[in-house]
């Protein structure tokens, strides 16, 4: 069976300061895709990164950077210089073979001033 | 491009009701799926399919119907609507074979069953 588990339900982290989100899956699978989607009141799902299995250098967009630690199966997400803006609910998700996704539970982000 | 467009945003039904949820992609994605979010439970599967004319089943199937009739139209029907229904929903495409296997969502629809 696919999971996906977020074990931090809520975090908070003060204005320009740097906050880990931490997500664990199990898989047998070798290859497969890592993302984490933000999730603001607007509810609307968007896109923060992605992953591929096969690729040893971590991600990164702008703020935002994994630390993916394939053998323990661990793909966290960091965000530095936090913002107002980040405030969210940030999901991980995974994709192995088959494009079925498997998201986590979520962790609620505040950016406090 | 609109992307993944769902109708209706907000929807309130009476027990025992049926309705359908609209979702349409104009970005000719094979991959089409539905979703239901629960708080505390995360995004969760309810069907999917690859392509024209192909559906399954996912995590939480039970009480709703699908269909793929073109490749743009996913529409997701509940048949006799329950209490435990009451979700947000969300239409979702992914162009397979695509290096990047992104996964596009709709708005979102809340639904409220009394």
């Amino acid at each position: 069976a696919q999971t996906v588990t977020q074990s931090q339900p809520e975090m908070s982290v003060q204005e320009a300061e740097t906050v880990t989100l931490s997500c664990t899956y199990d898989t047998s699978e070798s290859n497969y895709y890592l993302f984490w989607y933000k999730q603001p009141p607007s509810r609307q799902m968007i896109l923060v990164i992605r992953q591929e299995a096969y690729k040893q250098q971590n991600a990164t967009e702008n703020r935002f950077s994994v630390n993916f630690q394939k053998a323990a199966k661990s793909f966290s997400l960091k965000i530095s210089d936090s913002q107002l803006g980040d405030t969210a609910m940030y999901f991980c998700a995974f994709m192995p073979r088959g494009n079925q996704f498997y998201f986590g539970t979520g962790t609620s982000l505040t950016v406090i001033p | 491009n609109a992307g993944v467009t769902q109708t209706p945003k907000f929807q309130v039904l009476k027990t025992g009701q049926s309705m359908t949820l609209q979702c349409a992609q104009d970005m000719n994605h094979e991959y089409m799926s539905w979703y239901r979010q629960d708080p505390g439970m995360g995004l969760r599967l309810i069907h999917y399919s690859v392509g024209a004319g192909i559906t399954d089943q996912g995590e939480v199937p039970n009480g709703y119907n699908v269909s793929r009739s073109t490749t743009e139209d996913f529409p997701l029907r509940l048949l006799s609507a329950a209490p435990s229904q009451t979700s947000v929903y969300f239409c979702a495409s992914t162009h397979r074979g695509s290096s990047k296997n992104i996964q596009y969502f709709g708005a979102g629809t809340r639904l409220s069953v009394l």
